[in-house]
């Protein structure tokens, strides 16, 4: 099992619509979780971090947290063709790492 | 400076060759972080510094790679006898220390380094 898992999609959604993008973690002890966005070519930019269950909005994201099911989300409001790219699920998998490891991430690809 | 600055951009060398790559973290970041990130693939973890020491190097592959941070500010990644199985893009990130927390992470542009 990965220590943090991704469907790597696509992920095909119309435009305007909501994108719901899923991550599973593998280790209970995780205690800070990140999403973090990749265009083609570029360096993965931070979208959100969250660090406690449930919800954390910011504009037309909003991630999502249970550390009991060991899932982490993010959905994306009104989705916008510049939306598509790559998102990529980061967790410290062990609370004696500062490091994060990262989802191999999902394609998500909005249609206009 | 105002975001992490890595050099070069791209690097192309051969097979056997020494490589060295070198990160400038954003002011004030005592963290920095190496990663290795492959086609399709999410980073993949090298090494964390915390000021000058290497708090956590378990990523590095083998002994070929090696890196430093002698002043606790710039990093330098350094891979000797290169192989072409380490074609990828090296990010460097940083990010503030926060008690009981893994900071967030910011990244660098990347060095793409690609071995014949």
């Amino acid at each position: 099992q990965k220590e943090v898992e991704q469907n790597s999609g696509p992920l095909s959604v119309p435009e305007g619509a909501i994108a719901s993008l899923n991550c599973t973690y593998s280790d209970r002890g995780s205690q800070s979780f990140f999403w973090y966005r990749q265009y083609s070519g570029k360096s993965p930019e931070l979208i959100m971090s969250i660090y406690s269950n449930g919800d954390k909005e910011d504009g037309r994201f909003t991630a999502q947290l249970n550390k009991a099911s060991q899932y982490v989300s993010l959905l994306i409001r009104d989705s916008q063709p510049s939306d598509s790219a790559t998102y990529l699920c980061a967790v410290n998998v062990n609370t004696g790492r500062r490091a994060l490891t990262f989802g191999s991430g999902t394609r998500l690809q909005v249609q206009p | 400076g105002a975001g992490v600055s890595q050099t070069p951009s791209n690097k192309v060398t051969e097979k056997g060759k020494y490589v060295e790559l070198r990160c400038d973290p954003i002011s004030g970041h005592t963290a920095l972080y190496w990663y290795r990130q492959s086609l399709g693939q999410g980073p993949e973890f090298l090494i964390y510094f915390q000021g000058t020491g290497a708090a956590d190097d378990s990523g590095l592959p083998n002994d070929r790679f090696f890196a430093v941070r002698p002043e606790g500010s710039v990093s330098t990644l350094k891979i000797q006898r290169t192989e072409r199985g380490d074609s990828a893009v090296y990010l460097c990130a940083s990010s503030l220390y926060r008690a009981g927390h893994t900071g967030e992470l910011f990244f660098g542009e990347g060095s793409r380094l690609t071995v014949l």
